[in-house]
Parts: C-alpha cells; sequence; structure tokens
C-alpha cells in the first residue's frame, strides 16, 4: 500500500538542541500530520497541515514546535530547543482528503527522539 | 481513552485460535480505522472503514455507528499476530485528527 517514509528513524540529542525530524509522505497527499505517542502509551495528534498552513494543533504543539514543508519537499517537525519531555516517537501521516472516501490516514514508522 | 475505548486491554491466544476485539465510541464517528503497532513499534494499517464490514485475509472488521462499535475479528491467529491493536476514529465535523483508544496489547503463543 502507499507508503509514508521518515528520516531518522532514532535520534539521540542533548537538551536545548534543535532537532528536525522528516517525513515524505505519499505522492498525491494533500493533508500531513504528526502525532506524539510515548513509549507505551496512547496516541496524540499534534498537528494538521494543509495547503502550507497549520489547520489545527493540540496543546501539545509547544511554542518550541514548528512545521513546515517547503516546495513540496520533506514535511517536517522542529522542535527548538528540545527538553525532556519531548522523548517521544513521532509518527508522521498523510491523507489524499478529509472525507468519507478520502480521509484515511497513512503513518509512517515513526521518529524516535531520546532527549537527554 | 474514554472516548475511545477498547476491549479487552490485554489478550493472550493460542496459535490457531480465533478471537475478537472491540471499539465503542462516546463520539459521533463516521469511519474508524485499525492499526497493528508491532512491538518494534511500526504501525501497520489494517482497515478504513465506513459503516459496514471488511475483511482482509484472518481479519475482519466490522463498524456500526448507529450502536457506535467496531471490532476486530482475527481468526486462526498466527505468532505474527502478536502486537498492540488500535482503534481510531475522528470526532464528526472535525476529521482533521483521529481520536485513538489505548489499544488491546495482543501475546500470541506457540
Amino acid at each position: 500500500g502507499p507508503k509514508v517514509l521518515q528520516i531518522p528513524s532514532h535520534q539521540i540529542i542533548d537538551m536545548g538542541q534543535m532537532v528536525t525530524l522528516n517525513c515524505d509522505p505519499v505522492s498525491n497527499h494533500l493533508y500531513f500530520y504528526w502525532y506524539k505517542q510515548i513509549l507505551g502509551q496512547q496516541m496524540e495528534f499534534l498537528v494538521n497541515f494543509y495547503n502550507g498552513k497549520v489547520m489545527e494543533k493540540s496543546k501539545l504543539f509547544k511554542d518550541q514546535f514548528s512545521v513546515e514543508r517547503p516546495d513540496g519537499s520533506y514535511f517536517t517537525l522542529k522542535i527548538q530547543p528540545t527538553a525532556l519531555e519531548d522523548s517521544a516517537v513521532y509518527f508522521c501521516a498523510s491523507s489524499q482528503g478529509q472525507g468519507a472516501n478520502t480521509g484515511q490516514l497513512y503513518f509512517g514508522e515513526g521518529s524516535k527522539l531520546t532527549v537527554l | 481513552g474514554d472516548q475511545v475505548k477498547q476491549s479487552p486491554s490485554a489478550l493472550s491466544l493460542q496459535e490457531g485460535t480465533n478471537s475478537a476485539l472491540r471499539c465503542n465510541f462516546s463520539i459521533a464517528t463516521t469511519t474508524v480505522q485499525w492499526f497493528l503497532q508491532n512491538p518494534r513499534g511500526s504501525l501497520m494499517n489494517l482497515f478504513y472503514l465506513v459503516p459496514g464490514t471488511k475483511e482482509n485475509g484472518r481479519l475482519k472488521s466490522t463498524f456500526n455507528s448507529k450502536e457506535s462499535y467496531s471490532t476486530l475479528h482475527i481468526r486462526d491467529a498466527q505468532l505474527e499476530d502478536s502486537g498492540t491493536y488500535f482503534c481510531a476514529a475522528p470526532n464528526v465535523g472535525d476529521n482533521s485528527k483521529l481520536i485513538w483508544g489505548l489499544g488491546t496489547s495482543l501475546v500470541v503463543n506457540p
């Protein structure tokens, strides 16, 4: 089926550093998402992005977080500066649309972030 | 986990047996997705459902929007079926984000 690719699969950084997580969504998809999963816990919505803009974000999407997709390249999640509580697995997803026929989300394999 | 409730929270099966997982919704929703997260943490799409039933190999899923539940049936369980099964659904009128259950942790034993 359609694939969403995430790079890196795992990153370890020191608290206070910047990190960028990259996502290559499904090629004809228009809506992009980031979700956060702390080890063994529930998957939580962070943000969704359409037409170059953030459409909706949750309270987990702190001021230190930003997303962009410059010129159709990777859809990125940047955290600057990182904090210990940012340690989690971040999943990127994309969908063609948001209706019943087009709203299926396809997820990447996750980027595990460890902040020391 | 209150808006999307999964049961059971954990399940142990013998290889070759059958079981059913359930997802109850306290939100109004018109679609549901089922995923399997394997022990390495990767998420696999299993089903995307509007009201009705879909089947794929040994898996079958039903979504009943009127009674606000979805089920996932596993037939002839295999060792590689082990992992955590999640259901997720958007609140009607807000298709922009999925609300997730807490998952059912399945272990298939030889």
